[in-house]
């Protein structure tokens, strides 16, 4: 399995764009995480979904930020408008009901100018 | 709620002696946890797991960690460090109460670096 594949690995916009991150996790999970990683404030859940349904987004830092599943395979994180203080690296992980441990991608990098 | 508490932002140990990563945690039931680790540019990887069974739990690349109830922690440990060991390492907990649930919450991490 070629693990969970995210993309852009890096994105660098200027504020006020619209950004989408993307995700594709292992075949087989039915759970989905979206996490914020800063110096500032370390490694934040943003969102997670079990089998498609947001489960809990209570991370979601505000409006301007929005997550989707349409199907077992994709999830999106869309910013817009975009902020320099939106500027971290995204990680998406998944992970199946019956092993427990999350698996996570490489992360995309956003730097917001 | 749940926590975890990484009290250490770095440990510096010399390539061969033994390391210790300290971790304690908080939950509700019992606790699900877990220590990944996180080299430069990467994505967190999983390193070992505890859920029941022996409080000594072994993982990947020579680590293990030792379940303790009663001080409600979780150290991450290696009998020889390596130089190639250097990275971030990050302890996690799930509340067993929950089913499992899958909320996972992850420590602030620890920066460890082994020096030749």
């Amino acid at each position: 399995d070629a693990g969970v594949i995210q993309s852009p690995r890096h994105e660098v916009t200027e504020m006020g764009q619209e950004v989408t991150l993307r995700c594709k996790p292992i075949s087989g999970h039915n759970s989905l995480f979206w996490y914020r990683q800063t110096m500032m404030r370390g490694l934040e859940l943003l969102i997670y979904f079990n089998n498609n349904v947001p489960i809990d987004d209570s991370g979601m830092p505000e409006d301007r930020f929005s997550a989707k599943m349409p199907n077992a395979s994709f999830s999106t994180l869309k910013i817009q408008p975009s902020e320099p203080r939106d500027s971290a690296v995204y990680f998406c992980a998944s992970k199946s009901i019956s092993t427990g441990e999350l698996f996570f991608g490489e992360g995309s990098r956003l730097t917001v100018l | 709620a749940q926590s975890v508490a990484q009290p250490e932002d770095q440990v510096n140990v010399a390539e061969g002696n033994p390391l210790t990563v300290k971790c304690t945690y908080s939950v509700s039931g019992n606790p699900y946890l877990f220590w990944y680790v996180q080299y430069p540019n990467r994505g967190l990887q999983f390193l070992l797991k505890y859920i029941t069974g022996d409080n000594l739990v072994k993982g990947s690349y020579g680590f293990e960690a030792e379940f303790n109830k009663s001080q409600t922690s979780f150290h991450l440990k290696k009998p020889s460090a390596l130089v190639s060991d250097s990275a971030l390492y990050f302890c996690a907990v799930r509340d067993g109460l929950t089913g499992g649930g899958n909320k996972l919450t992850f420590g602030t991490g620890t920066q460890l670096k082994v020096e030749l």
